[in-house]
């Protein structure tokens, strides 16, 4: 089954605080993306990683590929309200690298920063 | 630029009822796609176009048509509503298959 799973499900913190999520398969991904969602809207693209090992940072956010393309982390550092949403990721398969379609979501974790 | 826009943005119906669910984006993009999501389960792709006059099916085709007769728009129609097919919908685009994904703002849909 290619399922990709994240944790925690549900997240609620202080802001100031520091927090990671993760997002794990079995499977292997030619590239991996991090989304943000807001309620009412649709998910909006925070990154895309592609390395094994790749680090990219955007602020107060940084986000790291597995070595083995399987997992990837998403660390807030100083959370802020405004950081208040449900973070999606989505793998690429590798081996369906020419298919479009091939794009499998994760549930989502939905963090919450209380000021 | 009006990016992707879907319509209506909440809809109820009936079971056995059908409807056309409108999406459209204004960026020139030949990938575009459906996905549903229910919670904990996160975005299901339902089908998807690769340009005008292609489509296919995605992970849970069934129960739902689609058709791309231009660039710019791409249409899900459920044909025979189902409780089942209550759901937040969203269309997405995207420049080539490698891209980023814009996605509209979701049509909320509850089927009794």
């Amino acid at each position: 089954t290619q399922l990709l799973e994240q944790s925690p499900q549900f997240l609620s913190i202080q802001e100031g605080e520091n927090l990671t999520v993760y997002c794990n398969s079995s499977s292997v991904f030619s590239s991996l993306q991090w989304y943000r969602q807001e309620p009412g809207e649709g998910p909006v693209l925070l990154v895309t990683v592609v390395t094994g090992g790749e680090v990219k940072k955007l602020k107060r956010l940084t986000f790291q590929f597995g070595d083995a393309r399987k997992d990837s982390s998403l660390h807030i550092t100083a959370a802020q309200p405004g950081d208040t949403g449900l973070y999606l990721c989505a793998g690429r398969l590798l081996w369906m690298k020419t298919s479009y379609d091939k794009v499998i979501f994760g549930p989502g974790t939905s963090l919450s920063v209380i000021p | 630029n009006a990016g992707v826009t879907q319509t209506p943005k909440f809809q109820v119906l009936k079971t056995g009822q059908s409807m056309t669910l409108q999406c459209a984006q204004d960026m020139n993009h030949e990938y575009m796609s459906w996905y549903r999501q229910d919670p904990g389960m996160g975005l299901r792709l339902i089908h998807y176009s690769v340009g005008a006059g292609i489509t296919d099916q995605g992970e849970v085709p069934n129960g739902y048509n689609v058709s791309r007769s231009t660039t710019e728009d791409f249409p899900l129609r459920l044909l025979s509503a189902a409780p089942s097919q209550t759901s937040v919908y969203f269309c997405a685009s995207s420049p080539n298959r490698d891209n980023e994904q814009f996605f509209g703002p979701g049509t909320r849909l509850t089927v009794l």
